[in-house]
């Protein structure tokens, strides 16, 4: 079973910062990468999809590249509302099974 | 706009049926499978399985052998069934909207829709 490791568990950043967030994989996998962002109370909202693309309506300061093993989240100048906990997730072809990254917690 | 609205039975006891459904309103029901995903501070999420219009289904195989999801086209609605829960079954849980149906390929594979999420714990 494919594990999906995210780090740091905690980043405390600045608005006006960029990060980048990172979803490592226990093997090689597709590029079925996806990455959510979560508030408390609200289910996780869709960012990014196929490792890069943008999600409708996601501000274009959120970007995700990858491939491999090793897949990124990228948010340029931090925003207030930005400041949530983000999740990976890969989708794996046979058996069917999606996995999700334990979370980076974005922190000021 | 797509929007889904679970309900459910939130309090349980060790051995019990977790009982859950989602409606479905907005976009086509019958395009895409429909998901139930739970999240515990233990586990973190976790998919627990999915299902189409003509009611193929496809499971976490650590729930497999308790878990049933089944979909009523005429009411736009799917349901989740988990049998013989335990305290470890504590979470809460979402429904969502998978992928398309026929579509292959590594941009088809998330979760663009999600209900509200619903509260169900276990405990004697």
């Amino acid at each position: 079973e494919i594990a999906l490791t995210q780090s740091p568990a905690t980043l405390s950043v600045s608005p006006g910062e960029g990060v980048t967030l990172s979803c490592r994989a226990s093997q090689s996998v597709s590029s079925s990468v996806a990455w959510y962002q979560q508030k408390p109370g609200q289910p996780p909202r869709l960012l990014i999809y196929g490792a890069s693309t943008r999600a409708s309506d996601i501000p274009a300061r959120f970007s995700g590249s990858g491939s491999g093993t090793d897949f990124t989240l990228t948010i340029n100048s931090l925003q207030s509302e930005d400041f949530a906990i983000y999740y990976c997730q890969h989708y794996n072809n046979w058996p069917p099974m999606y996995t999700f990254g334990q979370g980076t917690n974005l922190e000021i | 706009q797509v929007q889904l609205q679970q309900w459910g039975a939130g309090l349980l006891k060790p051995s019990e049926t977790l009982s859950l459904s989602c409606d479905v309103s907005g976009g086509s029901f019958t395009s895409h499978y429909w998901t139930w995903i739970r999240q515990s501070p233990g586990k973190g999420l976790e998919w627990v399985g999915e299902i189409n219009e003509s009611g193929n289904t496809y499971y976490n195989p650590s729930l497999e052998s308790r878990a049933t999801i089944s979909i009523d086209t005429s009411k736009n609605q799917f349901s989740l069934n988990l049998r013989s829960v335990t305290a470890a079954d504590t979470a809460t849980y979402y429904c969502a909207r998978g992928h398309r149906r026929f579509c292959s390929g590594d941009n088809c594979y998330f979760f663009d829709y999600w209900g509200q999420g619903g509260l169900v714990t276990v405990s004697s």
